[in-house]
């Protein structure tokens, strides 16, 4: 398996509503991110998971919590989000110390 | 601060035309470029790093140390290129341009 899949493909959710992004690699990988991209914009990186630690933290409000299980899955969990939060979010995976990052196809969030 | 600049949002070129995205980047330390590309409700996918020295789909570029830039290039364009173009930077930061919107005209 040489994909990054992300689920779901779309979500809709209120601003008082919890809910969870998952990402899945089988390809080895040990750093997993995850990527905000807003419509005609550049992916902006938010989260990066090494050996499943986090080791990097963007300075992301707290409504977004990341979370890595084990080295195939990637969650990002959603809390209290705002409309302004409606993006394309995108994750993905690199071996540890190799910069080329495989992407998922991402998640569609709108939050009314 | 490390910055990757694009500065074209937006290239359009006739088919078998060539083609030069544009790529930019300032910080220090050894340079390592990416080029990726989104085609049309597709992923984000690795189309050159810089290291690796490839073509691929007929895209070819340069690391030039000395202008700072890594411009993405292809002597004839063809209508399937037509895609979102990205350069990427390969320190932690995982900084992305702005983006280059190439357009191919039959």
């Amino acid at each position: 398996d040489t994909e990054v899949t992300q689920t779901p493909k779309h979500l809709v959710m209120g601003m008082t509503n919890k809910k969870s992004l998952k990402c899945e690699q089988h390809m080895g990988h040990r750093a997993m991110y995850w990527y905000k991209q807003k419509a005609k914009k550049p992916p902006e990186l938010m989260f990066v998971y090494s050996y499943e630690k986090l080791s990097i933290n963007e300075s992301v409000p707290s409504r977004f919590s990341p979370e890595c299980p084990n080295s195939s899955l990637l969650n990002l969990h959603l809390h209290a989000l705002q409309p302004e939060d409606s993006a394309l979010y995108l994750c993905a995976s690199s071996q540890e110390g190799d910069r080329e990052q495989f992407f998922g196809p991402g998640t569609r969030l709108t939050v009314l | 601060a490390q910055r990757v600049t694009q500065p074209e949002k937006l290239l359009s070129v006739f088919k078998g035309a060539p083609v030069e995205l544009k790529c930019n980047y300032s910080y220090s330390g050894s340079p390592e470029l990416f080029w990726y590309v989104q085609y049309s409700r597709q992923r984000l996918q690795l189309l050159l790093r810089h290291i690796s020295r490839e073509s691929i789909k007929g895209f070819t570029a340069d690391l030039n140390k000395g202008e700072t830039s890594f411009h993405l290039k292809k002597p004839f364009a063809q209508e399937e290129d037509s895609a979102m173009y990205y350069c990427r930077s390969g320190t932690y930061k995982y900084i992305f341009g702005t983006g280059t919107r190439l357009k191919v005209l039959a």
